[in-house]
């Protein structure tokens, strides 16, 4: 079966820094490519980055370009993503998201919820 | 950037009822790599249709999806109680990998 779990979201002021992992298993991590989305409260959903499988090209939203850095472990089956210079604007529940080429996004995990508040 | 719009944003129907919930798209959707999702309070999105027509692993066949191009349809036959809850569609074609603002299907 398999599973994605979120994990390190929190609550942190405006401009500070942040790294969710998504642990992954019940798959070969390093076969597929990998995406966060995010939910702002009571919003639709936005993709946020996306990494591909083995080589790790990586892609971003023009909203977190320059501020997200997605990256993988395969060897750890670990997804990451690090927040920096984070805005009241980026509140949300982040999920990770696995792509099948051709196929879509067939499984997710439950999401971790980042909260940025003075 | 690909826009996609659904129409309508509420849809209130009965149990047993067929729902049509559309999705266009503001250029051609590359390789018609379109998907739908469904999401209930508190849970993670789930994959329905997958290329535009394509159900995913395990969704009842009371789902299909139709259409090319820019124009898009999500189709159940006949809802079930478990059915009511926000549908999105997302173009997985061409980067940035755009979703539609969601159609709110809700038990009349």
């Amino acid at each position: 079966e398999v599973q994605l779990l979120e994990s390190g979201g929190g609550l942190l002021q405006p401009g500070g820094s942040l790294r969710l992992s998504c642990a992954a298993s019940g798959f070969t991590f390093s076969s597929y490519a990998m995406n966060w989305v995010r939910q702002a409260p009571g919003k639709g959903l936005e993709w946020v980055s996306g990494i591909t499988d083995n080589d790790g090209v990586t892609d971003y939203a023009d909203s977190v370009k320059g501020r997200f850095t997605i990256s993988r472990d395969n060897s750890k089956n670990t997804l990451y993503l690090q927040m920096n210079s984070l805005r009241a604007e980026d509140t949300a529940i982040y999920y990770c998201a696995q792509g099948v080429y051709g196929s879509g996004w067939p499984n997710w995990g439950q999401g971790t919820l980042v909260t940025v508040s003075s | 950037e690909i826009v996609l719009t659904q129409s309508p944003g509420t849809l209130s129907l009965s149990p047993g009822e067929r729902a049509t919930l559309s999705c266009r798209a503001s250029q051609s959707v590359s390789g018609n790599y379109l998907a739908w999702y469904h999401q209930k309070p508190g849970q993670a999105p789930r994959l329905l249709i997958h290329g535009a027509s394509s159900r995913a692993t395990g969704i009842p066949d009371r789902f299909s999806g139709s259409g090319s191009g820019t124009d898009f349809t999500l189709t159940i036959s006949r809802l079930e109680p478990e059915d009511f809850a926000v549908y999105y569609c997302q173009q997985y074609g061409s980067s940035p990998y755009t979703f539609g603002q969601g159609t709110k299907l809700e038990i009349k």
